[in-house]
């Protein structure tokens, strides 16, 4: 069974504009890691975001927000005033156990395109 | 220079020839992992080193064989290797018992085409 699934492989939306990219996880272990990385069309994969099982709170960090609902097993991104600079692919990621050099696990990835 | 650094940033190698990857990180940190990402599919782990350790190793062939001389470089030497081993190579590193969860921070990758 996907781990990890991300349902849209492309989106488009106008600069400014606020996008959010859908992300759902499965697992059974109760403390697990997710990330959000961004890969443009260079290819290095760029750190945005982290949130923990058990962080009470949404992950932000600058425009990038996770939309966390653990009951829903859903870790959605959200980026707010979108620029023309964040048209990239965008990848979720999964660690199971909440630390230690264990592997991640990705989605499929999400293209996003911004229109000026 | 900052962060994780790879090299060579491309390679064409025939079937036949024998190569290596580089990779450097800057950040202090403890353990090392490659990637191979091929068109269509998603991420694959392939080796986990922590603290020069080899920790994972998933069911990679024996075609590629890394090697983690000390904390800051990991290597991946290539032979004999297939047209569908084409591919962008990932390293990453981390820090265990770091902040945001040991996040993985990559270099810029090496692609790599089989003739």
């Amino acid at each position: 069974a996907q781990k990890i699934t991300q349902t849209q492989p492309g989106m488009f939306v106008q600069e400014k504009e606020a996008v959010t990219l859908d992300c759902t996880y499965d697992t059974s272990d109760q403390s697990y890691g997710l990330f959000w990385y961004k890969q443009p069309s260079s290819g290095e994969m760029i750190f945005l975001i982290y949130q923990g099982s058990y962080d009470e709170q949404n992950a932000t960090e600058g425009r990038y927000s996770l939309n966390f609902q653990k009951a829903r097993k859903s870790a959605n991104l959200v980026i707010s005033a979108s620029q023309l600079g964040d048209s990239a692919m965008y990848f979720c990621a999964m660690r199971e156990g909440l630390q230690g050099a264990q592997k991640l696990v990705f989605g499929q990835g999400t293209r996003l395109t911004i229109n000026p | 220079e900052t962060g994780v650094t790879q090299t060579p940033r491309h390679l064409v190698m025939g079937m036949t020839n024998k190569k290596s990857l580089k990779c450097e990180q800057h950040l202090g940190h403890n353990a090392m992992y490659w990637y191979k990402q091929s068109a269509k599919k998603p991420l694959e782990l392939m080796f986990v080193y922590s603290l020069e350790e080899r920790v994972e190793n998933n069911s990679v062939p024996s075609r590629f064989s890394p090697e983690c001389p000390n904390s800051s470089h990991l290597f991946l030497h290539l032979h004999t290797l297939q047209p569908e081993d084409s591919a962008l190579y990932l390293c990453a590193s981390s820090q265990r018992g770091g902040i945001n969860g040991d996040t993985q921070y990559f270099g810029p990758g090496t692609r790599l085409t089989v003739l």
